[in-house]
This record gives C-alpha cells, structure tokens and sequence, in this order.
C-alpha cells in the first residue's frame, strides 16, 4: 500500500484560505468516507483535525473543513492564521476483507507568509 | 481526558528486539468500542501505522511490518505494547501510540512519543 499523495508545501497570507489535497485510490480514500486529517507541530504529537471526512472533533476550529471527490481528499483553512503553520498529514483506511490497514499521505508543510 | 504515555529503550542494537509500552489513564483501555495503535515518524519523514489490537487481543498489523510485529494488551495494567524484532537502521523513529475510534478509524488521542535509535 503506497503512501497518499499531498503537496510537500503550501503557503497562504493571513486570513487567506488554503486547500491541501490528499490523492489515493479506490482501495483507499476512494473506497472509503474515512479519512482524516492531523495537524503537527514541531517536536509534537499529531494533533486530529477532521475525521469520517468532513467531522470536525470538538474544540477544532470551523475555519477547517474536509471534503472527498473520487480518490482525492481535501483540507480547507480558511482564515488562514499563524498559529496554523505545521505539518498536515491526511489518513485513509485501507482496508480489505482479509485485512485492515491504514495508510498516511506525504504530508504538507504548511507556511503562513 | 484520556492520556496515553509511551516508555522503553531509547537505544536498541540491530538485529535485536524493539520493545515499548504505552500505558494509558483517564479511562479504561478495555472500554469502549476503541481500538489501540502504535505508529511511527522516522526523523524528518511522513507518519506510519504499524498495527492495533483489541482488549479482546484481536490484532491487525500492516503487511509491510506484519512478519515482525507483535502487539499484546494487559487490561489489568491498563497497557498495551509493541514488540518489532530483527531491527535495522531504518526501524530508527520516533514513536507514537494512539487510541483508534472503531468504525470511524481514526485517531483521536495520541501519546507524546518516544524516540527509539537502532545503532550498536
């Protein structure tokens, strides 16, 4: 199962908004509403930003949202601000009826200008 | 609020055994409809699921990894570990464990992570 495919960077000034796509398959992303998205911060743990898609865990902020189209998956923030530079890794399952396996995208490094 | 913590050797010579726990508080690991993962980060790189168990004992382990690994639960010390044999340099990462919501499959809460260098 090969890595999901992101963006190694994407930039944005503050109060902009920025999409960061997450290109599987349809064994994976495109299977499934299951993906999910983390944000990480240097030297720390990931952080869950959206699950099942487009489901936002309480205490994220609604300035993130999710979306799938096909086998591409996508991350929105909007209002874009500094606290938001990190990385951001997409996560689909990728599952089978002989298995269960979840694999992560490249992840995108995320820099607010 | 759950809290996960991973503990174990830093340091592991190659062709040994890596070994770590992760013990978790603020909740029972045996409640729930919640699975139990362990994840890695090699330095500078992208994020790897290496496998999850159930209390029942159940486990799923990524094919990649599945001929090494070897995850276990202990419900009475409300943790769960990892074993990876025959390491090389390559096994050197940081890493993570995370409680995984079933159905859902995702990871909601996730330990601070520890790093562990393969090296004689």
């Amino acid at each position: 199962q090969s890595a999901l495919t992101q963006p190694a960077s994407v930039s944005g000034s503050p109060g902009q908004s920025i999409t960061i796509s997450c290109t599987g398959t349809s064994s994976d992303v495109g299977s499934y509403n299951l993906v999910s998205w983390y944000q990480q911060h240097p030297g720390k743990a990931p952080k869950l930003m959206i699950y099942e898609g487009s489901k936002r865990p309480s205490g994220v902020s609604n300035r993130f949202s999710g979306s799938k189209s096909g086998n591409t998956a996508s991350l929105t923030i909007s209002g874009l601000q500094a606290e938001d530079e990190a990385d951001y890794y997409c996560c689909s399952y990728a599952g089978s009826s002989t298995s269960d396996n979840y694999v992560f995208g490249t992840g995108t490094k995320v820099t607010v200008l | 609020q759950v809290q996960l913590q991973e503990s174990g050797p830093g340091l592991v010579k190659p062709s040994q055994t890596l070994s770590l726990t992760c013990t978790v508080s603020g909740g029972s690991i045996s409640s729930g409809s919640y699975y139990w993962s362990w994840i890695r980060q090699p330095a500078g790189k992208g994020l790897e699921w290496i496998g999850r168990i159930y209390t029942s004992g159940s486990t799923n382990y990524n094919p990649s990894l599945k001929s090494r690994v070897t995850i276990s639960v202990d419900t009475s010390k409300n943790q769960f570990s990892l074993k990876l044999s025959s390491v090389t340099a390559a096994d050197t990462a940081v890493y993570y464990c995370a409680r995984t919501v079933g159905f859902g499959e995702f990871f909601d809460y996730w330990g601070q992570g520890t790093l562990v260098t393969v090296s004689s």
